[in-house]
């Protein structure tokens, strides 16, 4: 079974800075989706960035990059230029590419990151 | 703009009591999700559609039960309530599509049992 890990219950960083989320995943499959999600409080979860297993190419979307490393089966999100709007919870997730149009996803645990003025 | 609302942003229940939690997607998408968040644990699918009428189980579909008469519409039953249930519940809707990757999620619902 597909199982995605965040080992960062919680993490800081300064207005301004950068800081780096972690995510590990499981899986068997060699082409599959990954996603980061952001929830800020008390608002709703929107999708933040995602990559393709097939592209070695790293996404990046705007100040949010991702760091893929599919051998190693690791997933991180690194936020530049932090201000205090990404304060939120970050949701990693994965989707297998061929795993039927129903689009399931599997979530991490979550990171709830501050963001320090 | 996609638009996944649910019909209580709080609700307070007594146990052994019938509850329903209603979400409506204005996106036509055929996919409509259940999820139960609660801290530390991530989000974990409770049940999901693919088409009215239709649905399938997820992880932790043990004392709730959906319903999904018209494709805007899902509604999550909990039969008879209890205190293990209280959590925040996340409706998410999405196209049914090989290639279509995206989630979109209503603002959640956090239900206490007491």
């Amino acid at each position: 079974a597909q199982t995605v890990t965040q080992s960062q219950p919680e993490m800081s960083v300064q207005e301004a800075e950068t800081v780096t989320l972690s995510c590990t995943y499981d899986t068997s499959e060699s082409d599959y989706y990954l996603f980061w999600y952001k929830q800020p409080p008390s608002r709703q979860m929107i999708l933040v960035i995602r990559q393709e297993a097939y592209k070695q190419q790293n996404a990046t979307e705007n100040r949010f990059s991702v760091n893929f490393q599919k051998a190693a089966k690791s997933f991180s999100l690194k936020i530049s230029d932090s201000q205090l709007g990404d304060a939120a919870m970050y949701f990693c997730a994965y989707r297998p590419l061929y795993g039927g149009a129903t689009n399931k996803l599997i979530f991490g645990t979550g990171t709830l990151l501050a963001v320090q003025p | 703009d996609v638009k996944v609302t649910q019909s209580s942003r709080y609700l307070v229940k007594r146990t052994g009591e019938k509850v329903f939690l209603e979400c409506v997607q204005d996106m036509d998408h055929e996919n409509m999700f259940w999820y139960r968040q609660d801290p530390g644990l991530g989000l974990r699918l409770i049940y999901f559609s693919y088409d009215v009428k239709m649905k399938e189980k997820g992880d932790i579909p043990e004392g709730y039960s959906v319903s999904r008469e018209k494709k805007e519409r899902f509604s999550l039953i909990l039969e008879s309530a209890s205190t293990n249930q209280t959590s925040m519940y996340l409706c998410a809707s999405s196209l049914l599509q090989e290639n279509s990757y995206e989630q979109y999620f209503g603002p959640g619902t956090r239900l206490t049992v007491t």
